[in-house]
């Protein structure tokens, strides 16, 4: 199984500004994902990350709100831009690797 | 369209068999998985079946599918205090290996 750290673990963040989210796994992957999950609810893929390509954004994500960086196969960046309260949300990486593994998670605030 | 549905709420005395139950509808679905997500804390896999089996059975749990149904369940034998969370179904689609959650049943369970 593939072990996934996330920086930074939780944040505070005033409206207008944005937080940068790193994943990094301990082995090469292709396919790396980036979820939300808003308070009390379940996750949304809002989009896939493959090393060498654009992000592959689900509906209702933009890049210029999300842009995605995955400059090598162990790394990625998700920023959250422009943020407002509605940004508030668990933000979770996730790797394929046989089987889907997933970060601790990035618990995000924005005041 | 894709769709995962559970129960929202199990409650169970510690000590007795736990049945979590989930539904899809996208037929493609490759692998099915089950999740647990404890307060505060990230995603951590529990198990998952290809979507070519009936059963699959891991030390306490047994998963089951019934793919003419769409439907697949989560049994946790012997249940215990520290199996108390929130727990997640979800399909993986086809070659894109994106997840489709359902939202997640939490189980309590009482002393």
């Amino acid at each position: 199984s593939a072990v996934i750290s996330q920086k930074p673990s939780r944040d505070i963040c005033q409206r207008g500004t944005s937080l940068t989210i790193q994943c990094q796994v301990d082995s090469q992957v292709t396919m790396m994902f980036w979820y939300r999950q808003q308070p009390g609810q379940s996750l949304t893929l809002i989009a896939t990350a493959n090393q060498g390509s654009e992000a592959t954004y689900e509906s209702g994500f933009v890049i210029d709100k999300f842009p995605i960086s995955r400059p090598n196969l162990t790394f990625s960046t998700l920023t959250v831009s422009n943020m407002s309260p509605e940004d508030s949300s668990i933000y979770l990486c996730s790797v394929e690797g046989g089987a889907q593994y997933f970060g601790p998670g990035t618990r995000l605030t924005v005041l | 369209g894709e769709d995962v549905e559970q129960s929202l709420f199990l409650s169970v005395r510690e000590g007795d068999s736990s049945v979590i139950n989930c539904t899809y509808t996208d037929s493609s679905s490759t692998y099915l998985y089950w999740y647990k997500q404890e307060p505060g804390a990230g995603l951590q896999l529990l198990t998952y079946i290809f979507s070519n089996m009936d059963m699959k059975q891991d030390q306490r749990l047994t998963v089951l599918l019934n793919k003419k149904d769409k439907h697949l369940s989560l049994r946790i034998a012997d249940t215990q205090t520290g199996d108390s969370a929130i727990y997640f179904c979800a399909e993986s689609m086809g070659s894109s290996y994106k997840l489709i959650f359902g939202s997640g049943t939490r189980l309590l369970v009482r002393p």
